[in-house]
């Protein structure tokens, strides 16, 4: 099956420092890939979808200067939570379709971020 | 306002039995509904899609119903085992407005215990 990598695992910063997060689709292109966040016990929240070659498209609320999203090749996604805060500490998950027509997503093992 | 509602509260049962968890919808019209399984700390992993005009789906120990009219669908896992425990959610995806990106409830903790 499709496989899709995240790094790292989790990460522990202070607080006013940027993060980058690793997003890659091993064995196939990924035109789309979809960033999401997750609170303990909460539904995974939609962040922005990541197009290759074009500017992500964020969700209402999300700030797109905090949350900085590239998408530079099929195979990689990157989010840049940039200026860090406490409050920015979650479970970050991307995932990607091999193809346009989205019947089921592949996620990545997910990014706990934690800011100090 | 659209709503995907899951169980908040674990679901404990024994080995062997029948596990089942509820998806209830309202306010969509979902081309399909997926399942996933969620481990803690990890991202989820797709299990079975359920197209609006199909009743029933099947995979190995898995079941998946979905009933339109109700705006409902239920997951059964068949000879449950300790190793099914995780995080089940469902996910719809709109049949209207071009978007193909699911919407996720946020998931019913499934505890067998041996």
């Amino acid at each position: 099956g499709a496989v899709v990598s995240q790094h790292p695992s989790w990460v522990i910063c202070k607080s006013g420092t940027s993060v980058k997060i690793e997003c890659r689709s091993l064995d196939f292109q990924a035109t789309t890939m979809f960033w999401y966040r997750q609170f303990p016990k909460q539904s995974l929240m939609l962040m922005a979808t990541s197009n290759e070659g074009s500017k992500a498209t964020y969700e209402q609320g999300v700030e797109k200067d905090k949350f900085l999203i590239n998408h530079a090749s099929l195979t990689l996604s990157t989010l840049t939570v940039t200026s860090a805060h406490p409050e920015d500490s979650s479970f970050y998950i991307c995932s990607a379709i091999p193809g346009r027509i989205n019947e089921k997503l592949f996620f990545g093992s997910g990014t706990q971020l934690s800011v100090l | 306002s659209q709503k995907i509602e899951q169980n908040s509260e674990a679901l404990n049962i024994q080995e062997g039995k029948t596990a089942t968890l509820t998806c209830n919808y309202t306010n969509y019209s979902p081309a399909y509904l997926q399942w996933y399984r969620q481990d803690p700390g990890r991202g989820p992993v797709f299990l079975l899609l359920i197209r609006e005009n199909e009743k029933e789906k099947r995979k190995e120990r898995l079941k998946v119903t979905f009933d339109t009219t109700l705006k409902q669908s239920l997951f059964h896992i068949t000879a449950s085992q300790p190793a099914d425990s995780a995080t089940y959610l469902c996910a719809l995806v709109p049949s209207s407005g071009g978007s193909y990106i699911p919407t996720f409830g946020r998931g019913t903790s499934l505890i067998v215990h041996p």
